[in-house]
């Protein structure tokens, strides 16, 4: 049972364009998101969060968005660089658990 | 400043072979401790977690187990590999301390199980 979904595998985006990515959830009781990026052969690093009590979290060129009511969020890059090309995963954690569950990941191609 | 070390980076290993991953915290108390991984063409699956010493969660039955012999030390072991263990693994910590925070990873071993 996929928790997290993350439907869109690959995007492809013009340098200096904006990137959206998508992600949703099935499970209420997440309370806390978060998107990551992952280059090959590496750890993720984290990008940004937000809580589920807020609708918007923003930190440069790297915006979130959450609507609690249709259990989604996105991830607005802009403006996009050949540099965030990577592989980004959407991460979830419940109310009252320790546990950070990620969806399959999108890979962000910028095109210079 | 906290830094997590894992290793080894690569391993080549038969299958019936035993293994052993090791991942070490550094510069903080009592995290919160993950191994997760991720196979080809697939997401992060959390395998098992810990919120101290010698206590471990498992998320998914398999051939691997955990284990949390010290505070800031956590070691992802198998008796018998199997070829679908193969596979990028990642440990990853968090601070018990804040309620929103973020996971933080290491820099993964990559697993070849042959």
């Amino acid at each position: 049972d996929q928790q997290v979904k993350q439907n869109s595998p690959s995007l492809s985006v013009q340098e200096g364009r904006i990137s959206i990515l998508n992600c949703d959830y099935t499970n209420s009781m997440f309370d806390y998101f978060l998107w990551y990026k992952k280059y090959p052969a590496e750890g993720p690093t984290f990008l940004i969060s937000i809580s589920s009590i807020k609708d918007k979290n923003e930190d440069g060129r790297f915006t979130v968005f959450l609507n609690k009511s249709a259990k989604h969020l996105s991830l607005h890059i802009v403006p996009s660089q050949p540099g965030d090309s990577a592989v980004y995963f959407c991460a979830a954690r419940g109310s009252g658990t320790y546990k950070y569950i990620f969806g399959t990941g999108t890979r962000l191609k910028v095109l210079a | 400043s906290q830094t997590i070390h894992q290793w080894p980076a690569t391993l080549v290993q038969p299958v019936g072979s035993p293994l052993s991953l090791e991942c070490t915290v550094e510069g903080t108390s009592n995290p919160n401790l993950y191994w997760y991984r991720q196979a080809a063409g697939r997401g992060l699956q959390l395998l098992f977690y810990s919120v101290g010493i010698g206590q471990i969660s498992s998320e998914v039955p398999q051939n691997l187990s955990a284990s949390r012999p010290q505070d800031r030390q956590f070691i992802l072991s198998s008796k018998k590999l199997l070829l679908s263990d193969s596979g990028f693994y990642l440990c990853a910590w968090s601070r018990v301390d804040r309620r929103n925070t973020e996971a933080f990873f290491g820099q993964g071993t990559r697993l070849t199980v042959v």
